[in-house]
């Protein structure tokens, strides 16, 4: 199995900072890495797809980047509704498997 | 609009079986491959199943497989999942997802249905 590293595990931002979520993949992966956002008590949110590719209504703040087994996400000038846990999920070969999470807190 | 509805949640005994269904609407639920993601409480996601347009195509992790069943009604554009043999470790929320037409992406979730599984 492919196993899917995130890191940091948390992470403190002002408003208006800009981060970066990292994902490391024990495998090659090919850029099948997807991003998802899941604020507390809600379903998960498809942010990113295909390492870069930005899903229908989200706000282009958020960008992906990466290849090979390094993956980033990055956020430029957070907002508060992006308080949240953000999963990155390889999509290359079964079984696809999630990282653990990366817990963003806005101050 | 897209709508994916859970149901069938509950308490279960180990060894026990339940089965969740999920109601599809705002697309053509045929054309789509449909997945099962659980998450434990205070816990990450897990791939559980997902099912080709026809059905006639499943796929599973270890950790459910030979347990575990999902299936479709594309006349009712419904989606199932069978599990049999429950664990305490199957104890999470299960949520219902659409996959993209891009493999293995999932671009609309349910709400989700909790299972747990305990004496």
């Amino acid at each position: 199995d492919i196993q899917m590293t995130q890191s940091p595990a948390s992470l403190s931002a002002s408003l208006g900072d800009t981060v970066s979520l990292e994902c490391l993949a024990d495998g090659a992966i090919s850029t099948y890495l997807m991003w998802y956002q899941q604020k507390p008590g809600r379903s998960p949110q498809l942010l990113i797809f295909g390492t870069s590719n930005l899903q229908d209504g989200v706000p282009s703040r958020f960008s992906g980047s990466g290849s090979g087994t390094q993956y980033s996400l990055r956020i430029s000038g957070v907002q508060p509704e992006d308080e949240g846990v953000y999963f990155c999920q390889q999509g290359y070969k079964y079984p696809l498997t999630f990282g653990s999470g990366t817990k963003l807190e806005i101050k | 609009e897209v709508q994916l509805v859970e149901s069938g949640g509950g308490l279960v005994q180990p060894g026990r079986s339940l089965k969740l269904s999920c109601a599809a609407s705002g697309f053509t639920f045929s054309n789509y491959y449909m997945a099962w993601v659980r998450q434990a409480p205070k816990k990450g996601l897990e791939w559980v199943a997902t099912i080709s347009t026809s059905g006639t195509t499943t796929y599973y992790p270890d950790s459910v497989r030979g347990r575990f069943t999902i299936s479709r009604d594309n006349a009712n554009s419904s989606l199932y999942l069978q599990m049999n043999s429950l664990k305490s470790e199957d104890t999470a929320t299960y949520y219902c997802a659409r996959r993209k037409t891009v493999a293995a992406v999932w671009d609309y979730w349910g709400q989700g249905v909790m299972v747990t599984v305990s004496s």
